[in-house]
């Protein structure tokens, strides 16, 4: 069962360039919601978590810049600015208020540097 | 602060052998810890979690995970190996905070791990 659906699922980014990503929660049951990033090495890092609409955080991680919204109870969308390095981005979802409940990760959207 | 540690980058074996994957974490209180999988080109899979209780706990796929607070370790224990359990399996922490910490997972480097037929 998908729980998760992530738009693009990828995209080149010239240099510079913003790009704006999408993930959309199928079931209601697992409010909350973050984004994830995985570098090229494969090294996973939790960027946010943002449980009711209208929550939005900034971010600066060397290699990107990151604005993170959750627009309504089922969208949450992710800004990547001035990224210089291709990066991975995971949204999840989990059940309550995150603390030990299972997170799930949505397919990923996969972003490249021109 | 927290931080995991999956000290094997590599595991090779034969299909038919046990294995086990290497976990510890540095935590100030009782953590809660998962292990995922991801395989080549995929997102991350859920196998299993500790959260209380029985120190052994059982995922899917035939995994299971041994929590042992005495050295703050989490190994991932499967027998016997198969080849399609060839992928890279991650680690992770969730500490028992609330607000800033809330639904952040800390992840290990990951281990390859690679089941010959």
């Amino acid at each position: 069962v998908t729980l998760l659906e992530q738009n693009p699922r990828w995209r080149l980014v010239p240099r510079g360039q913003a790009v704006n990503l999408r993930c959309i929660l199928k079931n209601s049951q697992y409010p909350w919601m973050s984004w994830y990033q995985q570098d090229l090495q494969k090294q996973l890092q939790w960027l946010f978590t943002l449980r009711s609409p209208g929550d939005k955080e900034v971010k600066s991680l060397p290699g990107a810049d990151y604005l993170a919204t959750r627009v309504t109870d089922t969208e949450l969308r992710l800004q990547v600015a001035n990224m210089s390095q291709g990066r991975t981005l995971y949204c999840t979802c989990s059940s309550g208020q995150g603390a030990r409940d299972t997170q799930y990760f949505g397919p990923g959207t996969r972003l490249l540097v021109l | 602060a927290q931080s995991v540690d999956q000290p094997d980058a590599h595991v090779t074996l034969y299909e038919g052998a046990s294995l086990e994957l290497r976990c510890s974490y540095s935590y100030s209180a009782a953590p809660y810890l998962f292990w995922y999988v991801q395989y080549p080109g995929q997102s991350l899979q859920f196998l299993l979690k500790y959260i209380t209780g029985d120190a052994v706990v059982k995922g899917t796929k035939g995994f299971e995970a041994e929590f042992r607070k005495s050295n703050s370790s989490f190994n991932l224990k499967k027998s016997p190996a198969h080849w399609s359990d060839s992928a890279k399996y991650f680690c992770a922490l969730e500490g028992r905070g609330t607000g800033a910490n809330t639904g952040k997972l800390t992840f290990g480097h990951g281990t390859i791990l690679r089941v010959h037929p």
